[in-house]
């Protein structure tokens, strides 16, 4: 069976400092990977998916890049967090073979800036 | 582009009471999958239901229903004999392929014993 880990659980840096969240999957091969922001109570937002190795596309500009240096690997990174950085942080796979995906999510990473 | 709107902010059911939550979506893809994913306060995010475009029939899956009216474009989801670990925000979402899902802004639903 498919499994998606995410750490850290949860994270708290201070501005200005770099940022480096991991999301690995096992199970699987080729899966499109997803990175995603919800504020407090809020829906999510895209911010970056990747179709395969080194194939990624951003949705919002911000201070934030993405690198899927493996294929099961995804990794968000920042050189320097803002306090609007702050929120937590979900990780997703679909199958890359079908037509049509649902998602499968991670468990999450609070990111909290101050 | 796709947009998904959940107009129901917050909701509340009593335990054992039958509550539905509502989304309308906006495409003009006549092939699409809709999904209704939970959040509980575990934050862990899992699916609850699909439903297939072209596939007339509501899905359903044990308490959980949904009404399909394409022409409408409302996907509504049914949660029938609701039960307290049904209390979590539900995001319905679409996805016309490709990989890329389009989520509401989630609906927080609270179950009362």
């Amino acid at each position: 069976s498919q499994t998606i880990h995410q750490w850290p659980a949860t994270l708290v840096q201070p501005v200005g400092s770099p940022l480096s969240l991991e999301c690995t999957v096992e199970g699987t091969s080729n899966p499109n990977l997803y990175w995603y922001r919800q504020a407090a109570g809020r829906g999510l937002q895209l911010l970056f998916y990747s179709v395969g190795i080194g194939q990624i596309s951003s949705e919002v500009p911000q201070n934030l890049s993405a690198s899927r240096p493996q294929d099961r690997q995804f990794i968000l990174s920042s050189k320097k967090l803002l306090l609007s950085d702050s929120g937590f942080y979900l990780c997703a796979w679909s199958e890359g073979t079908r037509t049509f995906y649902e998602q499968y999510f991670g468990p999450g990473t609070r990111l909290t800036v101050t | 582009a796709q947009t998904v709107t959940q107009s129901q902010p917050e909701m509340s059911v009593q335990e054992a009471e039958t509550v539905t939550l509502s989304c309308t979506y906006d495409t003009s893809e006549s092939n699409y999958y809709l999904f209704w994913y939970k959040q509980p306060p575990s934050r862990q995010m899992i699916l609850v239901i699909r439903q297939e475009a072209y596939k007339q029939q509501n899905a359903t899956e044990n308490r959980f229903s949904v009404n399909f009216q394409k022409a409408a474009k409302s996907f509504s989801l049914k949660i029938s004999d609701s039960q307290l670990g049904d209390t979590a925000m539900y995001f319905c979402a679409f996805e016309a392929g490709g990989g890329k899902s389009t989520f509401g802004d989630g609906t927080t639903l609270t179950v009362k014993p």
